[in-house]
């Protein structure tokens, strides 16, 4: 079954610092998408990046960036110089094909972040 | 601004008394989603919509059912909720053309307080 596990319950790091979001996920499916979603405490969950099984390439978006590592499973998230604002919730979610061509996101449990002043 | 919007963004019901959650959509996508979210989880379809055609998840209860009148609205109808079903509800939608994968949308969520 398809399946993401986001082992960090909670991070707490002070301002400046980088931090490293770990993500692993489980699927039989040879084509698959990877996403990061950002759940801020208003809770709308806020898209990222998302990332195909073909495609395991690095990307940075500013002080973001993400390591896709097949080998391992595992699509790790790092936020460089971290800010106040970057506190939330953190969902690595992982698609699941359905039949009529739609995809169901299976999502992990989330890494809640605080980032202190 | 296109967009997915939730209407309440707060509702209150006592238990066992119906109640209905609001989801439009300005981007002109195909399928719609919910998404249950209780306190401190991750959020976990209920069903969705590819057009017409309503998909339900094995596990949704019973008690969850979904209308989708028009392209743009979708509804959430609990028929008796149970304080187990307090939860922040999620609308999400897409424009899948079955080719490839294509970003699902999060409206900001209705938050459920059962009474």
């Amino acid at each position: 079954a398809q399946k993401v596990t986001q082992a960090q319950t909670e991070i707490s790091v002070v301002e400046k610092e980088d931090v490293t979001l770990d993500c692993v996920y489980e699927t039989r499916d040879t084509t698959y998408y990877l996403f990061w979603y950002k759940q801020p405490p208003s809770g709308e969950l806020v898209f990222l990046i998302r990332r195909n099984s073909f495609d395991e390439q690095n990307e940075i978006s500013g002080r973001y960036s993400w390591n896709f590592q097949k080998s391992t499973s595992s699509f790790n998230f790092t936020i460089t110089a971290s800010q106040v604002v970057d506190s939330a919730v953190y969902f690595c979610a992982l698609s699941e094909a359905q039949g009529d061509s739609s995809y169901k996101l299976i999502f992990g449990s989330g890494t809640r972040l605080l980032v202190r002043p | 601004d296109a967009m997915v919007i939730q209407n309440p963004r707060y509702q209150v019901t006592q238990f066992g008394k119906p109640v209905t959650l609001s989801c439009s959509q300005t981007l002109n996508h195909n399928v719609m989603y919910w998404y249950q979210q209780k306190s401190s989880q991750a959020p976990k379809l209920l069903f969705h919509y590819y057009d017409k055609d309503f998909n339900n998840e094995a596990d949704t209860p019973d008690n969850f059912q979904s209308r989708r009148p028009n392209t743009s609205f979708c509804f959430l109808d609990i028929r008796s909720p149970g304080l187990g079903d307090a939860a922040m509800y999620l609308c999400a939608t897409s424009r899948e053309t079955g080719t490839s994968y294509n970003e699902q949308f999060f409206g900001p969520g209705t938050r459920l307080t059962v009474l």
